[in-house]
């Protein structure tokens, strides 16, 4: 597609239940990269694919949170057991090469755990 | 871990106004990114200037990285500037490819 797009746009989730949200990036981008940003503040990293392989997954800020991309273009990022810290908007990018110039973001998907 | 402050956190600017946005990093780099941060949300890249300076109509960029820092120009503001601007910088010897992002800067451009 034109661009990096991602669903749902909005999602409220109650309390222990779990969440997958859905990354699709621009076509034959090799890099793909998951960010969370909280309200007022700057976007976090939580993990990076290259291709199918997944890097870098330092700032998975848990063990609930899992993140595939199991044939190296469709993402999902999954949360299990949802608390209310998690509520943020979580922020996909893709990139053409294995170089983190010229991200293309999504819209991001906003999650409010209730 | 590398620490990137900017400033102003807020900017208020009548249109037609310059401004300049400053970043301020911890520690050597090899990577640094301007973005704009829409109201809708919306992360745009703006430059990629790890050093030197580079233009794009308005918007300029120049990045000191032996002294730590880089600066935004935005001349002739308009209202659809506004919105957050935020510098991210990976440091250099990093493995892979994760931006470390500033708090940014909220810019509200008025006509």
């Amino acid at each position: 597609g034109a661009g990096v797009s991602q669903s749902p746009r909005y999602k409220v989730a109650k309390r222990g239940q779990d969440v997958a949200l859905r990354c699709d990036p621009i076509s034959g981008h090799v890099s793909l990269f998951w960010y969370q940003q909280a309200l007022g503040q700057g976007p976090e990293f939580l993990t990076y694919f290259q291709n199918e392989a997944q890097l870098d997954k330092s700032g998975l800020p848990s063990d609930r949170f899992f993140a595939e991309r199991p044939e190296g273009s469709v993402s999902t990022l999954k949360i299990q057991r949802t608390q209310q810290e998690d509520s943020a908007v979580y922020l996909c990018a893709s990139s053409l090469v294995d170089r983190n110039y010229g991200y293309t973001f999504g819209s991001g998907t906003r999650l409010t755990v209730v | 871990g590398i620490q990137v402050e900017q400033s102003p956190p807020d900017l208020i600017l009548q249109e037609g106004a310059n401004s300049t946005l400053r970043c301020n990093f911890s520690d050597s780099v090899n990577n640094l990114q301007w973005f704009h941060q829409n109201p809708w949300g919306q992360l745009i890249n703006l430059f990629y200037i790890p050093s030197g300076t580079k233009q794009n109509g308005r918007l300029s960029a120049t990045t000191v990285a032996t002294e730590r820092y880089s600066l935004l120009y935005i001349s002739s503001s308009q209202t659809t500037d506004s919105g957050v601007y935020f510098c991210a910088v990976t440091p250099r010897g990093t493995s892979g490819s994760r931006l470390t992002f500033g708090e940014g800067t909220q810019l509200t451009v008025n006509p």
